[in-house]
């Protein structure tokens, strides 16, 4: 496989529940990010890491809960959310956080429902 | 702050004309900037992207930006629009992490 995949592409949850979004690149990068894209706003970033440590974070609240264990993978760890987390959820990655040499590559999302 | 502006939301074109899609940016020193479209129940797939150098700078699928620093522009052009471009349009430009920060997007619809 090849690129940036994410699972599940759906999925709905209630707010008491416990879930999380995976993330895995297959391209040797070594910077991961997550982002949020909500209906009619702009894709806003929420976690950038870099050699499996987090360099940004911003102001996400803390039912959002990511993990990167090694450069290949990501996850989004979700409790107690509320609808209005409701959102696609997109990963993606980099050969390193230059922007003048390296390209964001970007997995399909997961489509999130908070009920 | 860096910020992004598309002013379009929706955009209709017939298959065959040219289009342009505009982006204005905010940002203090030179920025790299970037488009991305993104196809239904799609990931982002970047188009094209301006660092330094020739200010026309040409992408995949046909597409060709234009970096007018004088008017904090990066417009997205392309002569002749297939059915297949319809889609949606995001301008970014490059945050001080590493992120990108992007614009609201503009949907493509393409009649035929």
């Amino acid at each position: 496989e090849t690129g940036v995949t994410q699972t599940p592409r759906h999925l709905v949850m209630g707010m008491t529940n416990k879930k999380s979004l995976k993330c895995e690149q297959h391209l040797g990068h070594n910077a991961m990010y997550w982002y949020k894209q909500s209906a009619k706003k702009p894709l806003e970033l929420m976690f950038v890491y870099s050699l499996e440590e987090r360099v940004e974070n911003n102001s996400v609240p803390s039912r959002f809960s990511p993990e990167c264990p090694n450069s290949s993978h990501l996850f989004l760890h979700l409790h107690t959310l509320q609808p209005e987390d409701s959102a696609l959820y997109l990963c993606a990655s980099s050969q390193d956080l230059r922007q003048d040499t390296d390209t964001q590559y970007f997995g399909p999302g997961t489509r999130l429902t908070v009920l | 702050a860096q910020s992004v502006t598309q002013p379009d939301i929706h955009i209709t074109v017939s298959e065959g004309a040219s289009l342009e899609l505009r982006c204005n940016y905010s940002y203090g020193a030179t920025p790299y900037l970037f488009w991305y479209v993104q196809s239904p129940g799609q990931g982002l797939q970047l188009l094209l992207k301006y660092f330094s150098g020739d200010t026309l700078v040409q992408g995949i699928k046909g597409f060709e930006a234009e970096f007018k620093r004088s008017q904090s522009s990066f417009n997205l052009r392309k002569p002749s629009v297939h059915w297949s471009d319809a889609a949606e349009y995001f301008c970014a430009v490059g945050g001080s992490q590493g992120n990108l920060i992007f614009g609201k997007g503009t949907k493509l619809s393409v009649k035929p």
